[in-house]
């Protein structure tokens, strides 16, 4: 299994807080990845990095921002929770390139109140 | 914009039998990978099988196959001999190959409930 860890794994919040979620790697892979999971949607992409310091949005990037400041970890803050940033939120590696597989993190369960 | 489409909500099979999870997507792309994944109730995202979209010959992974029919822009997962460890909820996925990202976009999900 590829060495990604997300923390915490379950967090509970109320409306207005700001949030970090971290996502962890030990692949040393230069693309990171974060996705929402929602009933009737799938998973969606909010932003990935394609290096340190180097990130950009994805389609539902509204409300998040991110950042990498080491190959390792890569950030998702929800500067202030709303009810709607309900959901599952996992972390995705990838070497890039020609090595198109991403490997998943085990998730994060979000909950605002 | 690239789009994948999972009609099936759910769907029911008997454990040994055969269940075909169907996908669809619209690209103007012509070099693209396909996915299926897996998300049982552990929630770990886990990749069943992937095609490309260059290759004619149908990917196979096991009990597990596709059938990719590119000008129908279609892309469907049969299970052979179901077991009860194949109850999960599955996804459909597009990347664009060459892309520098390698984002991926993913259908809704079929829930497979396999049934003893």
């Amino acid at each position: 299994d590829a060495g990604i860890t997300q923390s915490p794994r379950h967090k509970v919040t109320e409306t207005g807080t700001p949030v970090t979620l971290r996502c962890h790697q030990t692949e040393n892979h230069r693309y990171m990845y974060w996705y929402r999971q929602d009933p009737g949607h799938g998973l969606r992409l909010i932003h990935y990095s394609y290096g340190v310091k180097d990130t950009d949005k994805g389609e539902v990037s509204d409300g998040y921002s991110v950042s990498r400041s080491k190959t390792e970890d890569f950030l998702l803050t929800l500067e202030s929770a709303t009810s709607s940033q309900t959901s599952v939120y996992f972390c995705a590696i990838s070497e890039g390139g020609s090595s198109y597989e991403q490997y998943f993190g085990p998730g994060t369960r979000l909950t605002v109140t | 914009a690239q789009t994948v489409t999972q009609s099936q909500p759910e769907m029911s099979v008997q454990e040994a039998e055969t269940v075909t999870l169907s996908c669809t997507y619209d690209t103007s792309e012509n070099n693209y990978y396909l996915f299926w994944y897996k998300q049982p109730p552990s929630r770990q995202m886990i990749l069943v099988i992937r095609q490309e979209a260059y290759k004619q010959q149908n990917a196979t992974e096991n009990r597990f196959s596709v059938n990719f029919q590119k000008a129908a822009k279609s892309f469907s997962l049969k299970i052979s001999d179901s077991q009860l460890g194949d109850t999960a909820m599955y996804f459909c996925a597009f990347m664009k190959y060459g892309g520098a990202t390698n984002k991926l976009i993913f259908g809704t999900g079929t829930l497979l409930a396999v049934q003893p």
